[in-house]
């Protein structure tokens, strides 16, 4: 079975700051791993997937996450935060081989904020 | 190309009710999945559906149903409502079935039991 944990329902930086999210996950496969963020009121978007071609992965809006598979862990950063940037965000993981296919499997969530 | 889209956008229903929501995919997606999402169970995953059949089944009663239809448009429909269906609904689709495959979400579906 595959999980993932997300340490930190909200986290909270001030407009310049780093952000940083944290993801763990469990998976007796290699697995594939999403970052999706979701603004109120809207679906989910795709920031970034891990999928073993590299294992610093940026995506879109200045986000990046890196792989580390010592410790099962697939955590998501941003340099310098912006008010924009406060939503709340979601890792995932699916895993290779098997049949369950595109089925996500999803963390709680983190809610970010960000102050001026 | 247009985004997946999702209708009704917002849906009030009585218990014991029944309701149908759709789901179009973007241009060329073939893989429809569904999602529910409650503040107290997170995301949870429904079905999937690749090509007219069901290929994945998440843990969820018999009252959630879904099909696919043959220009990869999705419904699911859920029978005699209870409270705790009340629920925002995703859907998202993907170019193939594969597990690193992208998923694209539309905004969803708010459903309310009362």
């Amino acid at each position: 079975a595959q999980s993932v944990t997300q340490l930190g329902s909200h986290v909270s930086v001030s407009e310049g700051a780093l952000v940083l999210l944290r993801c763990n996950y469990s998976s007796s496969v290699p697995p594939y791993l999403f970052w999706y963020v979701q603004y109120p009121n809207q679906g989910l978007q795709l920031l970034l997937k891990y999928t073993s071609a590299a294992t610093l992965v940026k995506g879109i809006n200045g986000f990046e996450a890196e792989f580390k598979k010592s410790e099962t862990s697939f955590h998501l950063t941003k340099p310098s935060a912006h008010m924009s940037d406060a939503a709340e965000y979601f890792c995932a993981v699916t895993n290779a081989g098997g049949t369950s296919y595109g089925k996500l499997t999803f963390g709680q969530g983190t809610i970010l904020t960000v102050h001026p | 190309k247009a985004g997946v889209t999702q209708t009704p956008r917002y849906l009030i229903k009585t218990r014991g009710q029944q309701v149908t929501l759709s789901c179009s995919p973007i241009s060329g997606h073939r893989s429809v999945s569904w999602y529910q999402q409650t503040p107290g169970q997170g995301l949870q995953f429904l079905f999937e559906y690749f090509s007219e059949t069901q290929r994945n089944k998440g843990n969820f009663p018999g009252r959630f149903s879904g099909r696919q239809f043959s220009n990869s448009r999705s419904e699911m429909n859920v029978s005699t409502l209870e409270l705790g269906d009340s629920a925002l609904y995703l859907c998202a689709s993907s170019s193939s079935l594969g597990q690193g495959s992208e998923q694209y979400f539309g905004p969803g579906t708010r459903l309310t039991v009362t």
